[in-house]
C-alpha cells in the first residue's frame, strides 16, 4: 500500500493569511501528483496535475510546486477567502501498474471572515 | 454534458442484501475508478478500470465486484451487504491522456 500523508490535518486562518500544506509521496516510481479541492456536502475537483520535477503550477491564488526526487508537493493559498474553506486533497499516481490515485487523507482549511 | 452520473444518491441495506451502484460518464474518457469515502480514512480505492473489458482491484476489494462492458458503464456490486461497508462511494473517471480525475456526486450507503 502506497503511504501518501498530508500535513496538517486542519488549519483555521484568518481571511487574508496565507498559507500552506504539504503532501508527501514515495520519491520512487512516480508517474503523476494531483490535487483537488473538496468542499462540503460536493464531490472533488482537481486544482492541479504535476508529472515533472520542479513543475509549478499556479489558479488564481492558489499555486503548488512539486519535488519528486525527495518526494513532496506544497500547495499555497495567497490571501485566503472564506470561499476557500475546503479540504484539499493530493493523491499520487505511481509509475508502473496500476494508473488510479492513491489519497493522502487531505488538510481541512478553515478561513474564517 | 453531464459529466459523472452516479445513481442512487442514498441506499439503505439490509445485512446480506446486494445491490449495485451505478456510474456512467459521456465523457469518453478510458479510466474509470471506484472510491470508499469513510471518516477519518479518506478515500480509498476498491476497483479501478482501463478500459472496457479490463478492471483490477484496488485497496480495499473484499466483497465488491465490478465489470466494465462499455466505455461509458462501471457498475459497483455489493455481493451480500455488511456493516461494514456503510461509507460513501465515489466513481470518477480521467481520459487515458492525463489530467484530473472528475468525480460523481456520490452515493450514501447504509447498511443495517
Amino acid at each position: 500500500i502506497l503511504n501518501v500523508e498530508q500535513s496538517p490535518q486542519s488549519l483555521h486562518v484568518q481571511e487574508g493569511d496565507s498559507t500552506n500544506f504539504t503532501c508527501s509521496f514515495p520519491s520512487s516510481n512516480f508517474y503523476a501528483l494531483h490535487w483537488y479541492r473538496w468542499e462540503t456536502a460536493k464531490s472533488p475537483e482537481a486544482l492541479f496535475v504535476m508529472t515533472l520535477n520542479g513543475d509549478e503550477k499556479k489558479k488564481g491564488r492558489i499555486s503548488a510546486t512539486l519535488n519528486t526526487k525527495e518526494g513532496y508537493s506544497y500547495l499555497y493559498i495567497k490571501g485566503s477567502q472564506p470561499e476557500d474553506s475546503a479540504t484539499y486533497l493530493c493523491a499520487f499516481i505511481k509509475g508502473t501498474g496500476r494508473r488510479a490515485l492513491t489519497f493522502g487523507s487531505g488538510t481541512r482549511l478553515q478561513v474564517q471572515p | 454534458n453531464a459529466g459523472v452520473t452516479q445513481t442512487p444518491k442514498f441506499q439503505v441495506l439490509k445485512t446480506g442484501q446486494s445491490m449495485t451502484l451505478q456510474c456512467a460518464q459521456d465523457m469518453n474518457h478510458e479510466y474509470m475508478s471506484w472510491y470508499r469515502q469513510d471518516p477519518g480514512m479518506g478515500l480509498r480505492l476498491i476497483h479501478y478500470s482501463v478500459g472496457a473489458g479490463i478492471t483490477d482491484q484496488g485497496e480495499v476489494p473484499n466483497g465488491y465486484n465490478v465489470s466494465r462492458s462499455t466505455t461509458e458503464d462501471f457498475p459497483l456490486r455489493l455481493l451480500s451487504a455488511a456493516p461494514s461497508q456503510t461509507s460513501v462511494y465515489f466513481c470518477a473517471s480521467s481520459p487515458r491522456s492525463g489530467g484530473g480525475y472528475t468525480f460523481g456526486s456520490g452515493t450514501r450507503l447504509t447498511v443495517v
